[in-house]
């Protein structure tokens, strides 16, 4: 069935440095993606959300990017900080009414001092 | 701000047991999700609420129930628990059909 995914599992930068999570997706008539980070034994903390009908949305630090030609979806930390250590996932609204999220696999970020 | 707020924290139960989840959403928010997530894994979508109807499912067992009150809190009842319940419980709320704000987490474990 449809499902949303990420390329790489792990990824270790350096502290202050910039981070790319990537995502990729196969329902292309999803019109809502969301980057939640979650730390150990914690809830996801939402990000950042964009809608189908923008490219790029920016945060404090953080920017995502959508490509809907080629259905991928980024994440970019900029000056990374220990704190931002977690695992991040990408989620796709499927639902008609409410939303009904289906989640990627998840990156985990490790940020190295 | 306030929270999500998810009770019990932790719950240890034996198989075939019933458990009841309790999720408290955010002041004003209508709608409420549950997820379920087992270890290294991603949350996967059970079943939402909005307005106190039922208003999307997805992989939740029929062993398992859910209901959203007057108050718009939910609980989300379990029964005949097996080994592979055994995982984290999410519940997320949200504005109508807008960002879902997650709860800490209810951690169950069926021995």
């Amino acid at each position: 069935g449809e499902s949303v995914g990420l390329h790489l599992p792990t990824l270790s930068v350096q502290e202050g440095d910039n981070s790319i999570i990537n995502c990729a997706y196969s329902n292309s008539a999803s019109d809502y993606f969301i980057w939640y980070k979650q730390e150990s034994g914690k809830g996801p903390q939402f990000i950042i959300d964009i809608r189908s009908n923008m490219d790029k949305r920016q945060g404090q630090r953080v920017t995502v990017l959508l490509n809907k030609t080629v259905k991928h979806l980024s994440l970019q930390i900029a000056a990374t900080q220990p704190g931002d250590s977690a695992v991040y996932f990408c989620a796709e609204n499927m639902g008609q009414g409410a939303q009904k999220l289906v989640f990627g696999q998840g990156t985990r970020l490790t940020i190295n001092p | 701000a306030a929270g999500v707020i998810q009770s019990p924290r932790h719950l240890i139960k034996e198989k075939r047991e019933t458990a009841t989840l309790k999720c408290y959403p955010i002041p004003r928010h209508d709608t409420v999700y549950w997820y379920q997530q087992g270890p290294g894994q991603d949350p996967q979508f059970l079943i939402s609420f909005y307005e106190k109807m039922q208003s999307d499912k997805g992989s939740i067992p029929d062993r398992f129930s859910a209901q959203q009150f007057s108050d718009y809190h939910s609980e989300l009842n379990m029964s005949s628990l097996e080994l592979g319940d055994s995982a984290l419980y999410f519940c997320a709320s949200s504005p109508g059909r807008n960002t879902q704000y997650f709860g800490p987490g209810t951690r169950l474990t069926v021995l």
